[in-house]
């Protein structure tokens, strides 16, 4: 399975900033996610990030505030901006590998610990 | 409004015993399955995975059920071992290329 790297691994940060984290893949992937995992609730998926598009972003996200790139195969930023205490959450981004005929799974990165004070 | 539940948030086993989480979904267009285990500080791990044309998968200690009708899946880890203690996540995809939607997960502690 592809291996997923991301930094930072945590950072705690003033509300109002921004912070951009960094997804890094050893392999080239079509496909990457960027999950969010709230104290004591489960991962909830933020955007799909396809090299040569636009992210698509899930219900309650939106562009302005979780800005993503994906300049190629490899790579992909999510910025987390304006941050208020309520972003505090682990961010996860994940790549999807096809390791099956017909269905695909999802390996994540180890994870984004922020805190916004 | 949740499409996959795992309603216990813990689950306590002695070395050697049986293991069983439990996730129920309520979308019926959820046709594969997926569990992650998640330790602290580390991204969760891709554990074992279930489509809908089968009702078990078993790879090692651990086995996954399903049963399509009950809208219900679970794990069995056996013999459950203290390196299991862990979060265990259940998740569900509709396709290939779609986003997981995922449970709250299920802390698993295992004495020795």
């Amino acid at each position: 399975s592809a291996v997923i790297s991301q930094k930072p691994s945590r950072d705690i940060c003033q509300r109002g900033t921004s912070l951009t984290i960094q997804c890094q893949v050893d392999s080239q992937v079509t496909m990457m996610f960027w999950y969010r995992q709230q104290p004591g609730q489960s991962l909830t998926l933020i955007a799909t990030a396809n090299q040569g598009s636009e992210a698509t972003y899930e219900s309650g996200f939106v562009i302005d505030k979780f800005p993503i790139s994906r300049p190629n195969l490899t790579f992909s930023t999510l910025t987390v901006s304006n941050m208020s205490p309520e972003d505090s959450s682990i961010y996860l981004c994940s790549v999807e590998e096809t390791t099956d005929l017909f269905y695909n799974e999802q390996f994540f990165g180890p994870g984004t610990r922020l805190t916004v004070l | 409004d949740q499409q996959v539940k795992q309603n216990s948030p813990s689950l306590s086993v002695q070395e050697g015993r049986i293991s069983i989480l439990n996730c129920d979904y309520t979308n019926s267009m959820f046709d594969y399955f997926l569990w992650y285990k998640k330790y602290p500080a580390e991204g969760p791990t891709f554990l074992i995975s279930i489509s809908s044309i089968k009702d078990k998968n078993e790879d090692g200690r651990f086995t996954v059920f399903l049963n399509k009708s009950a809208k219900h899946l679970s794990l069995h880890i056996v013999p459950s071992q203290p390196g299991d203690s862990a979060v265990y996540f259940c998740a569900a995809s509709s396709q290939a290329g779609t986003a997981l939607i995922f449970g709250k997960g299920t802390t698993l502690s295992v004495s020795s």
